[in-house]
């Protein structure tokens, strides 16, 4: 059983387009993380919610929104895609205070 | 703030011993250490809490000095499958609500260990 797990693992899109990346985790944490990591490996913290609140909300654009249906799911909507927007997305997920564990990412490329 | 690593990257023949050191300008509460393998997501590896611990995995260790606020990562007898790209993350506090607690991690040290 996959612990934590995103959807999709790649995407491919244009400048302009509009895309979502869903998280998913059955560990019965209540904390979740959107994770950038940029070409240079570069592993910065976007968001974090607990029980479905926003916690953690870095200096990111405000073309990035997180939502959080529940507590196992967070999924990354983003607007007007841009080229510096490519990356890998990592979702982690943990207990209050305890270790996160990442998703298996989300690599996407902006063309 | 972000800690900062050192070195930047490493090679080690396959026995050889290796630190990795993750420094602070501002007063920890813990430090995590993951492991990122190319293509791979980081894996945990160990949580080190303030108190000046240490703690171990197989033959990968690590100690925290709370007084210089700087962590240690030795890892021993390297073998092929500690290649990756070593991460610490750094938590300087907790927040007034729970799960508010932040990782800033520093820039990786890739390690490449050869036969």
């Amino acid at each position: 059983d996959t612990a934590v797990s995103q959807t999709p693992k790649y995407l491919v899109t244009q400048m302009g387009n509009d895309k979502s990346i869903k998280c998913e985790q059955n560990l019965g944490h209540d904390t979740m993380y959107w994770y950038k990591q940029d070409s240079k490996k570069f592993l910065k913290i976007m968001f974090s919610y607990n029980n479905k609140e926003l916690i953690i909300n870095e200096t990111v654009p405000n073309r990035f929104s997180p939502k959080s249906p529940d507590k196992a799911h967070l999924n990354l909507h983003i607007n007007s895609l841009e080229l510096g927007d490519s990356a890998v997305y990592f979702c982690a997920s943990s207990r209050w205070g305890a270790v996160q564990y990442f998703g298996p990412g989300t690599r996407l490329t902006v063309t | 703030q972000q800690p900062v690593q050192s070195p930047q990257a490493v090679i080690l023949r396959e026995g050889e011993d290796a630190v990795i050191n993750c420094s602070s300008s501002k007063a920890l509460y813990s430090v995590h250490w993951y492991r990122q393998k190319h293509g791979e997501a980081p894996v945990f590896l160990m949580i080190l809490l303030k108190g000046g611990e240490q703690k171990g995995h197989e033959k990968i260790s690590a100690s925290f000095n709370e007084k210089k606020q700087q962590s240690s990562l030795y890892l021993t007898a390297s073998q092929l499958s500690y290649s990756g790209t070593y991460f610490c993350g750094t938590e300087i506090g907790r927040g007034s609500g729970a799960g508010s607690y932040q990782l800033t991690f520093g820039k990786g040290t890739k390690l490449s260990v050869i036969p």
